[in-house]
């Protein structure tokens, strides 16, 4: 019973390029969210999907965009990567609006 | 749009004493206010949550207070630890589990 996992760990773009960030839930979750934490910052939110098939903005949304093709899935994309996105990316999980089960987290520096 | 505020940014007790954390939400909405503790380099973890039907909860050493009318929350931490320094976060919920956190609080608890 792997939880919430986040694929990958850590990840060193330049400007301009693009990439996927997954996360993988077996916890049978309908909500995911995908969170950036800043310094001083707190976590925002940037989409989010309540199941299957939907997603919806956050507070930050510009610059991502995600998809929820299968349910124990939410893909996070950045189709060209800006130094301001250099973040640590968090995804979490939830059973309808309650609790919400973060996974460990991606380490993005863009340069 | 919605807000959380959080004070104060940096705290510091010694072993034994009390720790407050307060938080004001702006939208008379929401309904769920969960605090997260982080250490470093780990993810969020959920210490306790109130809904906005509720006053008070305990969980051993740990409260959490809501006064809906002025729309302010705090988490009360009794007889700290060394273990308990971390950062701490609040968050408010509005619709669909959507959170919006405030920006932590970094504990230090002094042996």
């Amino acid at each position: 019973n792997a939880g919430v996992t986040q694929t990958p760990k850590f990840r060193v773009l330049k400007t301009g390029q693009s990439m996927t960030l997954l996360c993988a839930q077996d916890m049978n979750h309908e909500y995911m969210y995908w969170y950036r934490q800043d310094p001083g910052m707190g976590l925002r939110l940037i989409h989010y999907s309540v199941g299957e098939g939907t997603t919806a903005k956050g507070e930050v949304p510009d610059g991502y965009n995600v998809s929820r093709l299968k349910k124990q899935n939410f893909l996070l994309g950045l189709e060209s990567a800006a130094p301001s996105q250099t973040s640590v990316y968090f995804c979490a999980t939830a059973w309808g609006a309650n609790e919400q089960y973060f996974g460990p987290g991606t380490r993005l520096t863009v340069t | 749009g919605e807000n959380v505020e959080q004070h104060p940014s940096t705290l510091s007790v010694q072993e034994g004493d009390s720790a407050v954390i307060k938080c004001t939400y702006s939208d008379s909405a929401s309904n769920y206010f969960p605090w997260y503790k982080q250490e470093l380099g780990k993810r969020p973890q959920l210490i306790i949550d109130i809904r906005s039907n509720v006053g008070e909860k305990k969980d051993q050493r740990i409260a959490v207070t809501l006064n809906k009318t002025a729309k302010h929350f705090s988490l009360h931490i009794t007889e700290t630890q060394p273990e308990d320094s971390a950062v701490y976060f609040c968050a408010a919920s509005w619709d669909t589990g959507k959170l919006i956190f405030g920006q932590g609080t970094t504990l230090q608890v002094k042996p």
